[in-house]
Order: C-alpha cells, then sequence, then structure tokens
C-alpha cells in the first residue's frame, strides 16, 4: 500500500526557472511533510519540512506548499541550479507511526 | 558527513553467504532505521529500533535479522538470500521516532548472487 505518491519520476528544467515537484499522499492521518534531496552514491539528506498546521514553508530559493484537502504537496525551486539536479524524495509521517517515502523523482536542470 | 556512517558501501554476496551491515550514528540520536531501497521503488522501511528497543517490523523476511546492541550502533545480519534482494539499503537515525528529521548514511549498495 502506496501511502505516498509521486507520479513523476524525472523533470527537467532550464536553469533560472522554476521546478515544482509534486507529491500526493491517501493517509489522512499524516501530520508532518519532509523533502529530501538524494545525490548519487550518497544517502537522503533533509532538504524542507512542513507540519500540516502551515500550508506553506519557505526557506531560501525552497519553498513547500501543503494542500490537506487534496492531500497534495509541491516544493517549488526557484531559480533552478544545476547543482540541484538530484533525486527529491517526498516522505510523510503521522502521530505514533513512522515516515513514509514516495519513489522519487529525478530532476535534471540544464545550463 | 551527515553524522551516521555505514560500512561496507558495496557487498556482493552468495545466495549461501552470511554477512552484516554496520551502522553507526554519532548524533546522539535514541532511534535508529533500516531502509531498503530498490530500483524505481519507494524507500521501504524494514526495522525501527527506539532506545535500543525494535518497535517496528515490517513484514520483513525472517532471512533479514536486525540487532541494536547500544543507541549508536545498529547492524542488520543478512543470510540465505535472494537475487531479488538486490538493492541499496540505507540506515538513518533521527531524535525520537516522531515527526523529525532522520539523518541517512550512504548506504550499503548490495548485490546477491
Amino acid at each position: 500500500d502506496q501511502q505516498v505518491k509521486q507520479n513523476s519520476p524525472s523533470l527537467s528544467v532550464q536553469e533560472g526557472r522554476i521546478s515544482i515537484l509534486n507529491c500526493d499522499y491517501t493517509n489522512s492521518m499524516f501530520d508532518y511533510f519532509l523533502w529530501y534531496k538524494k545525490y548519487p552514491a550518497e544517502g537522503p539528506t533533509f532538504l524542507i519540512s512542513i507540519s500540516s498546521i502551515k500550508d506553506k514553508n519557505e526557506d531560501g530559493r525552497f519553498t513547500v506548499f501543503l494542500n490537506k484537502s487534496a492531500k497534495h504537496l509541491s516544493l517549488h525551486i526557484v531559480p533552478s541550479q544545476p547543482g540541484d539536479s538530484a533525486v527529491y524524495f517526498c516522505a510523510a509521517s503521522a502521530k505514533n507511526n513512522d515516515m513514509r517515502f514516495g519513489a522519487g523523482t529525478r530532476l535534471t536542470v540544464k545550463p | 558527513e551527515t553524522g551516521v556512517t555505514q560500512t561496507p558501501r558495496h557487498l556482493v554476496m552468495g545466495m549461501t553467504n552470511k554477512k552484516s551491515l554496520k551502522c553507526e550514528q554519532h548524533l546522539g540520536h535514541n532511534a535508529m532505521y533500516w531502509y531498503k531501497q530498490s530500483a524505481k521503488k519507494p524507500l521501504e522501511l524494514m526495522f525501527v529500533y527506539n532506545f535500543k528497543e525494535q518497535t517496528e517490523n515490517n513484514s520483513v523476511p525472517s532471512r533479514f535479522s536486525p540487532e541494536c546492541p547500544n543507541s549508536s550502533h545498529l547492524f542488520l545480519h543478512l543470510h540465505t538470500l535472494q537475487p531479488e534482494d538486490s538493492a541499496l539499503y540505507l540506515c538513518a537515525s533521527s531524535q525520537g521516532s516522531l515527526n523529525t528529521e532522520a539523518f541517512f548514511g550512504q548506504g550499503t549498495r548490495l548485490t546477491v548472487v
């Protein structure tokens, strides 16, 4: 049962433009959401998170939006840079439960 | 450097072998995890240890056996694996297991032949 879904396996954008990565979830008990970034040959690293009491969290070039009614969140990167090229994982957790991850979206930012 | 170290980085083993993966964290965290990442699949949570006690086992086959001797070390003992067990095995740790950021090791790329 895949509770966190990233339906786009890959995304390619031009340097300087906006990258939008999407994530959908099915478990309405999830109340905390995270994005992780993974480079080849490295483990995932935490990027940004959002609690279900908010609908937006911003950290520099990265903004996460949460739409609870649609059970959807997205990560916006603007402006995109070639160094942002990586696999991005969406994750969600609920109280008394552990984190569930999506399958990841491979972002390629072209110079 | 995330503070979570996994060894070995790569492992090739036969189906009749016994091997162990090791994870060590220097972050003072009290929860440690094993995840499996297969190609084009979500990260799958395998085991959770909180304060050295196993709190979750997501129906993992018994050919995978975890061990957590203390809150800084986590092992995954492997025996009689199948080729479909070939994957990237990731260790992570966090301060508590609820709604907290997890720190991941670099993973062990396991190939079963």
